[in-house]
């Protein structure tokens, strides 16, 4: 079984800082991975996703994602923030060549963006 | 506009209702699912419909039960429900490929209370 963990609950960040949303997981079978975003009183939204290839993903909104197999992390990262990014990111895996999409998710982490 | 609607936005029900949630995807998809999203937890996902017919069913208790009559439309009927079951719900639809997994699709939720 496929499992997520996001470290950390909550980042607080100033406006134009860079940062960086940690995810790891772990699977003994080949993986997809997938960050969504969830802006508040709405539902999630596909910020991007690694299926194979390039281990550097980017996304919407000037998002980016690394997938690291020997350290089975799929970290998110934005070079400059900007207030409206204040979101829950969800970051999530799943096995490959499933024929519809079973999705692990993990927790969440809240990304505070402040003036 | 997600493409995927739901109704109502919130419910407060005690716990000897009947209601039941609605979910409709405007996007020619046919895949849909429940989610379910409380505080602190990651998504939990309920049920899946590939092609109208129920093809994941996560150990969910009888009182919630879900309906799928096309493959637009998805509901989930709920009866005597507990307090903790009170959390955010999620529909979400996908085009089901077999080996291609494509993105998920999320409505907006529907927030439920039981007291």
């Amino acid at each position: 079984a496929q499992s997520v963990t996001q470290l950390d609950s909550q980042v607080p960040v100033f406006e134009e800082a860079p940062v960086e949303l940690r995810c790891n997981y772990s699977s003994s079978v080949s993986v997809y991975l997938f960050w969504y975003v969830q802006y508040p009183n709405q539902g999630l939204q596909l910020l991007l996703k690694y299926l194979s290839g390039s281990t550097l993903v980017k996304g919407i909104n000037g998002f980016e994602a690394e997938f690291n197999k020997s350290q089975t992390s799929f970290h998110l990262r934005k070079p400059s923030v900007h207030i409206s990014d204040t979101a829950e990111y969800f970051c999530a895996v799943t096995k490959r060549y499933t024929g519809f999409q079973k999705l692990v998710f993990g927790t969440g982490t809240r990304l505070l963006v402040s003036p | 506009e997600t493409g995927v609607t739901q109704t109502p936005r919130h419910l407060v029900m005690g716990m000897t209702n009947k209601k039941s949630l609605k979910c409709e995807q405007h996007l020619g998809h046919n895949a849909m699912y429940w989610y379910k999203q409380s505080a602190k937890k990651p998504l939990e996902l309920m049920f899946v419909y590939s092609l109208e017919e129920r093809v994941e069913n996560n150990s969910v208790p009888s009182r919630f039960s879900p309906e799928c009559p096309n493959s637009s439309h998805l509901f989930l009927h709920l009866h005597t429900l507990q307090p903790e079951d009170s959390a955010l719900y999620l529909c979400a639809s996908s085009q089901d490929r077999s080996g291609d997994n494509e993105k998920l699709f999320f409505g907006s939720g529907t927030q439920l209370s039981v007291l």
